[in-house]
């Protein structure tokens, strides 16, 4: 079975703060891919990797950076988290012509 | 540049009754296009994807979706609507480039009444 996790259901955070959310996936495939989803605005993407080391900017990278030091795992960091950052945070890959999406982290930035 | 648009952020059916979840894309070159659920606290799942093959698309669960490029439509229908169907759909929508970005839908709500 295809499988990408993500480290934390849910999290909670206080503004400020350094927060680091993981992505493992076991297709070995390059692409990754980091999406906030928010009620009414569907997902929008955030950051893309094509391959390790490598990363674009979507269409919502302020506030955010990601690292991609292997292949299977695809980090996303607020650098310093503000309450506008609260939100569903939703990791994917593809295989076949198709995104599986993680489980999804609820961060709340208190 | 893609756009996807789905009409309706919420829609109530009675169970047993028809499912139809409107999706209408824009795109440049032929179109994936994709129909994802998300049930309460979880991630995506793929419930059925048009990647230019049959413009009749079966998916999981019994739901279809009709490609029609004269419409620039995708709408997502099942016959008889059950209470488990109740959840969230996102139509998406990415260009056979390669690149697997999805540009997707803000989302219908469907909500199964007894």
């Amino acid at each position: 079975d295809v499988k990408v996790t993500q480290s934390s259901r849910y999290l909670v955070k206080r503004t400020g703060e350094k927060v680091f959310l993981e992505c493992v996936q076991d297709m070995d495939h390059e692409n990754m891919f980091w999406y906030r989803q928010d009620p009414g605005l569907g997902l929008r993407l955030i950051y893309f990797s094509y391959d390790v080391k490598m990363k674009e900017k979507g269409d919502i990278p302020e506030g955010y950076s990601v690292s991609r030091e292997k292949k299977e795992r695809f980090s996303l960091i607020l650098e310093s988290a503000s309450t506008n950052q609260t939100s569903m945070y939703l990791c994917a890959s593809p295989k076949n012509n198709e995104q599986f999406f993680g489980p999804g982290t609820r961060l709340t930035v208190l | 540049a893609q756009s996807v648009t789905q009409l309706g952020s919420h829609v109530s059916v009675s169970e047993g009754a028809l499912v139809l979840l409107r999706c209408n894309y824009s795109s440049s070159v032929p179109p994936y296009l994709f129909w994802y659920v998300q049930y309460p606290n979880q991630g995506l799942q793929l419930l059925l994807k048009y990647t230019s093959a049959a413009t009749l698309v079966k998916g999981i669960n019994g739901f279809e979706a009709e490609f029609k490029k004269s419409e620039t439509s995708f709408h997502l229908t099942k016959p008889s609507a059950h209470m488990s169907d109740a959840a969230e759909y996102f139509c998406a929508v990415s260009d056979p480039s390669g690149t697997y970005k999805y540009i997707f839908g803000t989302g219908t709500r469907l909500k199964v009444l007894a």
